[in-house]
């Protein structure tokens, strides 16, 4: 198994472009999270999602869209890029959405916007 | 507003000591604690984790003690290895308020040869 991956690694935008963050697992896991890791600070979850057709917002949504077409993917949409949105994003996907199952990270996006 | 603190942000340790990693809450809800370890460039892993309805956990080296009167907890190393070197977060969920984790902002650990 691959785990969960995600692509590009690294991205440089302009201010105002827009790209799409994207991950996949192999797991068959269910739910699946979008967390953001400025420095310093600790993991900030932006949208999640309990299955395919189903998503919903977390603690730092805005600026960004998610959709969830199948299990495997579960891409990230940043539209309208500002400084602000300058982070290292991690995809998450978990078998199911209780406490007591941990989440499995992608090795991150590094992204900057100038 | 962080509910979940890693006041520490780097602590160093001799190798085949403890180590001692502090994390802090705020939030009485929460009833779940997981510990996870991240290296550099790569996602975070999951480690330990630990029940409210407990106050202590061990999974070999690793050992996660809670304290809910102080909303307050540890995890402790031993013997620390310099393979331990890495951030290290803690992460609080309440199943009753949605689930969601919240991370603390990490505590880089440094385990010295």
């Amino acid at each position: 198994n691959a785990g969960v991956t995600q692509t590009p690694k690294f991205r440089i935008l302009k201010i105002g472009q827009s790209m799409t963050l994207q991950c996949t697992q192999d797991m068959n896991h269910n739910y699946m999270y979008w967390y953001r890791q400025d420095p310093g600070m600790g993991l900030k979850l932006i949208y999640y999602s309990v299955g395919a057709g189903i998503t919903d917002k977390g603690e730092v949504p805005n600026g960004y869209n998610v959709s969830r077409s199948t299990t495997e993917d579960f891409p990230l949409r940043l539209e309208l890029a500002a400084p602000s949105q300058t982070s290292v994003y991690f995809c998450a996907s978990s078998y199911l959405w209780t406490a007591s199952y941990e989440q499995y990270f992608g090795p991150g996006t590094r992204l900057t916007v100038t | 507003d962080q509910q979940v603190k890693q006041n520490s942000p780097s602590l160093s340790v001799q190798e085949g000591r403890i180590s001692i990693l502090n994390c802090d809450y705020t939030n009485s809800m929460f009833d779940y604690f997981l510990w996870y370890k991240k290296y550099p460039a790569e996602g975070p892993t999951f480690l330990i984790s630990i029940s409210s309805i407990k106050d202590k956990n061990e999974d070999g080296r690793f050992t996660v003690f809670l304290n809910k009167s102080a909303k307050h907890l540890s995890l402790h190393i031993v013997p620390s290895q310099p393979g331990d070197s890495a951030v290290y977060f803690c992460a609080a969920s309440a199943q009753d308020a949605g689930n969601q984790f919240y991370f603390g902002t990490g505590t880089s650990l440094t385990v010295i040869p």
